[in-house]
């Protein structure tokens, strides 16, 4: 079963920097491209920057408003993914959830198929 | 970046009706679409990949259709658990990818 679990949101002061991390099982990690997307409250979903395996590259892309801001990283050895977030604002508060965006070798990018149960992240003066 | 419009915002229904929402990309995404679930507090959950593969485990009523810019998802008959809001979503080429606004289904 694949499970995706999310953990260290908490609340930051606005230009704060806050590490959220995911860990992944079920599922062949190393191969997998990852995405995060989040949600702000009552709002829709955004999504906000995806990695690629290391065996495609490792490169990782963002969205137009996390862009210098945020980074995506991982540890393939253990089965983890991380998002550090650097000059928060408070438009950044949200729920934020890992999912899984290229699972499977057959997948094209994009099909977000797992997602974790996603960790909220405030900023707040 | 590609702009994915939802219609409607919101819709009543009763157990049983057949339920259709549309989706609509400013550009043409061939059949890069992808449908979700989501019900409040939880993560949403994925029903439909590439326009109208069914992800596994996902019931039968759901169904997806549309290529290009014009995309439909269809319950066939709308049960108590599908009160939810429904999101599109494209993965056309090269990031980002984009969401519709959401629909909601709730209970007439």
């Amino acid at each position: 079963e694949v499970q995706l679990v999310e953990s260290g949101g908490g609340l930051v002061k606005p230009g704060g920097s806050l590490r959220i991390s995911c860990a992944a099982s079920g599922f062949i990690f190393t191969k997998a491209w990852m995405s995060w997307v989040r949600q702000a409250p009552g709002k829709g979903l955004e999504w906000i920057g995806r990695i690629k395996s290391k065996t495609d590259g490792g490169t990782s892309e963002y969205a137009a408003p996390v862009k210098g801001r945020f980074t995506i990283s991982r540890d393939d050895s253990q089965n983890a993914l991380y998002l550090q977030m650097n000059s928060l604002k408070t438009e950044d508060t949200a729920v934020y959830f890992c999912t899984t965006d290229k699972t499977y070798s057959y997948d094209s990018s994009g099909y977000l198929r797992y997602w974790g149960q996603g960790t909220l992240v405030t900023v707040s003066s | 970046d590609i702009q994915m419009t939802q219609s409607p915002s919101s819709l009543s229904a009763s157990v049983g009706d057949r339920v259709t929402i549309t989706c609509r990309a400013s550009q043409s995404i061939n059949t890069y679409l992808s449908w979700f679930l989501q019900k409040p507090g939880t993560a949403p959950k994925l029903l439909i990949y590439a326009a109208s593969s069914l992800q596994r485990g996902v019931p039968s009523r759901f169904s997806g259709s549309g290529s290009g810019t014009d995309f439909t998802l269809t319950i066939s008959s709308l049960q108590p658990e599908d009160f939810a809001t429904y999101y599109c979503q494209q993965s056309y080429g090269f990031p980002p990818w984009t969401f519709g606004q959401g629909t909601k289904v709730e209970i007439k």
